[in-house]
């Protein structure tokens, strides 16, 4: 069975930085891409960011490139999205998602999700 | 960006009905789509990919079609543990980008 959990979210300041990660198992994770969407009150589901199983290629949606960095260390099946420069509009639940394989210049197919990860921006 | 407009946002359905939702890209993709079901508490769960391959365990009342921009999600005979938020998701070029949700409800 696959799963996905998430962790690292909470309650910031704008401007402030947090670390979300994500630990699969049941996956090859080494050989497959990996993603992050989010939910957001003001525009539904958004995908943020998407990297390939070598860490080689690596995608950002607009709102977010510049102030956000996907990583992963496939030695601990883990993936990471560093948010920095953290505004209101950020505000969500996060999904760390699976690719049933590699993905290179174009998108992968996204299958399994975890449950998400609840981030806040807040004065 | 490739716009995924998925009709209706809501609907009232009963048991056993036929449930038809569709999703409209803004552009060509292919086959490029999956399907998914959402409920409050729990991970969205993959039903349909490649627009009408059913996901690895996946009830065989749920069906997908369509090719290039119209897609369609049909649950057959809609059962009690159907009623959740549906929602597309295309994959052809970034940034992928989603449906904005289809919610079945008890009639």
């Amino acid at each position: 069975e696959v799963q996905l959990v998430e962790s690292g979210g909470g309650l910031v300041k704008p401007g402030e930085s947090l670390r979300l990660s994500c630990v699969v198992s049941g996956f090859s994770f080494s050989s497959n891409g990996m993603n992050w969407v989010r939910q957001t009150p003001g525009k539904g589901l958004e995908w943020v960011s998407s990297i390939s199983a070598s860490s080689y290629n690596v995608h950002y949606a607009d709102s977010v490139r510049g102030r956000f960095t996907i990583s992963r260390d496939n030695d601990k099946n883990s993936l990471f999205l560093h948010m920095s420069d953290l505004r209101a509009e950020d505000s969500g639940i996060y999904y760390c998602a699976t690719s049933p394989f590699d993905l290179v210049v174009v998108p992968a197919p996204i299958d399994y999700w975890g449950l998400g990860v609840l981030v806040s921006v807040s004065s | 960006d490739i716009q995924m407009t998925q009709s209706p946002s809501s609907l009232s359905a009963s048991v056993g009905d036929r449930v038809t939702i569709t999703c409209r890209a803004s552009q060509d993709i292919r086959s490029d789509l999956g399907w998914y079901q959402r409920k409050p508490g729990q991970a969205p769960r993959r039903l349909i990919f490649s627009a009408f391959n059913l996901h690895n365990g996946v009830p065989s009342r749920f069906s997908g079609s369509g090719f290039g921009t119209d897609f369609t999600l049909t649950i057959s005979s809609l059962q009690t543990e159907d009623f959740a938020t549906y929602f597309c998701l295309q994959h052809n070029t970034y940034p992928v980008t989603f449906g904005q949700g289809t919610e079945v409800q008890v009639k």
